[in-house]
């Protein structure tokens, strides 16, 4: 099977620097995605890494080690608004390919 | 293109009536995703599928749950009878097969009473 496993809730500060990690086992693994969710609303895909090393998508940067079954999702300049849920997600090929989330990690920016 | 549409958006039925809910994935994707969310159990893969074939429902919790998809633009998940656990926020989403993104609908709230 799968499992994941990240933070529950993190606090931080507007303009601060968040970093959000990861841990994943599967036997099928291909990628690592991360996604956030603000209440009430669907989940919107932010970056995936298929490769170690880092991604970066303007204030967004993810990285990935696969060799440690790790990544992170790294936040700069928080901004309010980035108060929501950050879900990693396992993109695994076993039987197909499929996305399996992990639990979430709810993170308040404060002022 | 309008993104994954799914209907209905909030649904509240009695327990044991029969749910319904539709999903339109984007136009060209050939994998469809139904994931239930819950506060207690997060967002849990349900079915999906590949060129509308049922690939992986080891994630249906019950015999209670059954989910098609007859075309590539058009899939349900049918709950019957319904129960007040069935209560959650239901997504659809759809991807190509390489690639990274899913994408989600809006979801249906289903509140069984």
């Amino acid at each position: 099977g799968q499992s994941l496993e990240q933070p529950s809730e993190v606090t931080a500060v507007e303009g601060a620097i968040v970093q959000i990690n990861c841990t994943y086992q599967t036997s099928g693994f291909y990628g690592l995605s991360w996604y956030q969710q603000h209440d009430g609303g669907a989940p919107t895909f932010l970056s995936y890494n298929a490769l170690d090393g880092l991604e970066e998508t303007g204030r967004f940067s993810s990285f990935l080690s696969r060799s440690d079954s790790y990544g992170y999702l790294l936040l700069q300049e928080l901004q309010m608004k980035d108060s929501a849920s950050y879900f990693c997600a396992v993109r695994d090929n076993t039987g197909g390919f499929k996305t399996i989330f992990g639990a979430g990690t709810r993170l308040f920016v404060k002022a | 293109d309008a993104g994954v549409i799914q209907s209905p958006r909030h649904e509240v039925t009695e327990m044991g009536q029969e749910v319904t809910l539709r999903c339109k994935p984007i136009s060209g994707h050939d994998y469809l995703f139904w994931y239930r969310q819950t506060m207690m159990r997060g967002l849990e893969l349900l079915i999906y599928f590949n060129n509308n074939v049922p690939i992986d429902d080891s994630g249906m919790p019950e015999d209670r749950f059954s989910a098609k998809m007859p075309n590539a633009s058009f899939s349900t998940l049918k709950i019957q009878p319904s129960e007040p656990r069935d209560s959650a926020v239901y997504f659809c989403a759809s991807s190509t097969l390489g690639g990274a993104e899913a994408f989600f609908g809006q979801g249906t709230r289903l509140t069984v009473v």
